[in-house]
């Protein structure tokens, strides 16, 4: 079974604070994603890579970076959070080719507050 | 732009009674359409999903739904509901295979014994 695992399940920080996400997939899949979860907008999508050191802008990427310096480990990165971003976020991952965006692997989820 | 509408943020239906949760897209071509379903602290599991050829697609858990191009919908049913298949659920459509998926805002399913 294809694996994906976030660092964390929950997680408390404060404003300003830099915050690290991890997320490791055990499958080699060449495409992850991260997402951010919210009640009644559901999954919209932050970044994604398609290769190592590669990265794409999803829908909101403001506020976010990620960095890909391995197959498995995508990361995503709070320079300076903010309590707007407190929320779920839930990494993904997908197998590569014309598929791959949609046979979407996810992990368990990292609830995030920032007080 | 691509968008998802689930109708209904929260359903409820007895135990053993018909589930039906309803999408629609706006696509002005036949997309590939998705049911993920998301379990109490859980990430999402792929239910089922429409790509090509026989538009009633089988998935999962008894879970099953109808591509209808004309009506631009791709609602899920199961015939019989269980408790266990209390959870989030959302449904997701991708225009082309080299087009990022767009969810659906979620509809989230209580079973009433």
């Amino acid at each position: 079974d294809v694996k994906v695992t976030q660092s964390s399940r929950y997680l408390v920080k404060r404003t300003g604070e830099k915050v690290f996400l991890e997320c490791v997939q055990d499958m080699d899949h060449e495409n992850m994603f991260w997402y951010r979860q919210d009640p009644g907008l559901g999954l919209r999508l932050i970044y994604f890579s398609y290769d190592v050191k590669m990265k794409e802008k999803g829908d909101i990427p403001e506020g976010y970076s990620v960095s890909r310096e391995k197959k498995e480990r995508f990361s995503l990165i709070l320079e300076s959070a903010s309590t707007n971003q407190t929320s779920m976020y839930l990494c993904a991952s997908s197998p590569p080719g014309a598929g791959g965006f949609y046979e979407q692997y996810f992990g368990p989820g990292t609830r995030l507050t920032v007080t | 732009a691509q968008s998802v509408t689930q109708l209904g943020s929260h359903v409820s239906v007895s135990e053993g009674a018909l589930v039906l949760l309803r999408c629609n897209y706006s696509s002005s071509v036949p997309p590939y359409l998705f049911w993920y379903v998301q379990y109490p602290n859980q990430g999402l599991q792929l239910l089922l999903k429409y790509t090509t050829g026989a538009t009633l697609v089988k998935g999962i858990n008894g879970f099953e739904a109808e591509f209808k191009k004309s009506e631009t919908s791709f609602h899920l049913t199961k015939p019989s509901a269980h408790m266990s298949d209390a959870a989030e659920y959302f449904c997701a459509v991708r225009k082309t295979s080299y087009d990022k998926v767009i969810f659906g805002p979620g509809t989230s399913l209580s079973v009433i014994p």
